[in-house]
């Protein structure tokens, strides 16, 4: 299994909070990437990282933001937390290969609710 | 944004039964992957396609990788009590160079013993 951890692993928080999610990789990879995954929606885009100090939006980056400071750790924040918010999200991480596009590798995921 | 069509959205078939799901996209890929998902766990990565055209198993599993580079298909033989899951497909990537994928809403399978 590829080397991933997220903490905290569940988390209860109220409306207009803000919240901290972690990635925390020991593969040395690139690319990280921080999803929501919702009934019905699948996997969705939040924020990915290509580098340190790299990063650009995905497809629902309203609402959070992300920093990376070092190649292993990948942050998720909710400035101001609304229960649209709730959710599970999944940080995931890749490498390129001489093919193109690298395989993505999950984490466990965060249970988010927003009370 | 980009939309990848997955079907099935379920399926309930009896144990030994065969399974097949796709995913269609309207955008070309070079690169579709397929995962399964088991509850309270994140994704993990069964089979990864890079050449149209291509046929790839892993024990059970086959996919393929569209001729167009707008589809994908996963085949499971003999189904088992342990494939029950949700499976995605992934195609991408989205930018040059950049590992963005874009994930199917995932077909969740059921077997009965």
């Amino acid at each position: 299994d590829a080397g991933i951890t997220q903490s905290p692993r569940h988390k209860v928080t109220e409306t207009g909070t803000p919240v901290t999610l972690r990635c925390h990789q020991t593969e040395n990879h690139r690319y990280m990437y921080w999803y929501r995954q919702d009934p019905g929606h699948g996997l969705r885009l939040i924020h990915y990282s290509y580098g340190v100090k790299d990063t650009d939006k995905g497809e629902v980056s309203d609402g959070y933001s992300v920093s990376r400071s070092k190649t292993e750790d990948f942050l998720l924040t909710l400035e101001s937390a609304t229960s649209s918010q709730t959710s599970v999200y999944f940080c995931a991480i890749s490498e390129l290969t001489s093919g193109g596009a690298g395989e993505q590798f999950f984490g466990p995921g965060t249970r988010l609710t927003v009370l | 944004g980009q939309q990848l069509n997955q079907s099935p959205q379920s399926m309930f078939i009896q144990e030994g039964e065969d399974v097949s799901m796709n995913c269609t996209s309207s955008s070309i890929f070079n690169t579709w992957l397929w995962y399964k998902q088991d509850p309270g766990e994140g994704p993990v990565l069964l089979i990864a396609l890079y050449k149209a055209g291509e046929l790839t198993s892993n024990g059970r599993l086959t996919a393929q990788f569209g001729i167009t580079r707008k589809d994908s298909f996963l085949n499971i033989s003999a189904s088992i009590p342990s494939d029950v899951g949700i499976y995605f497909c992934a195609g991408g990537p989205m930018k040059n160079n950049n590992n963005d994928m874009r994930f199917g809403a995932g077909t969740r399978l059921t077997v009965k013993p």
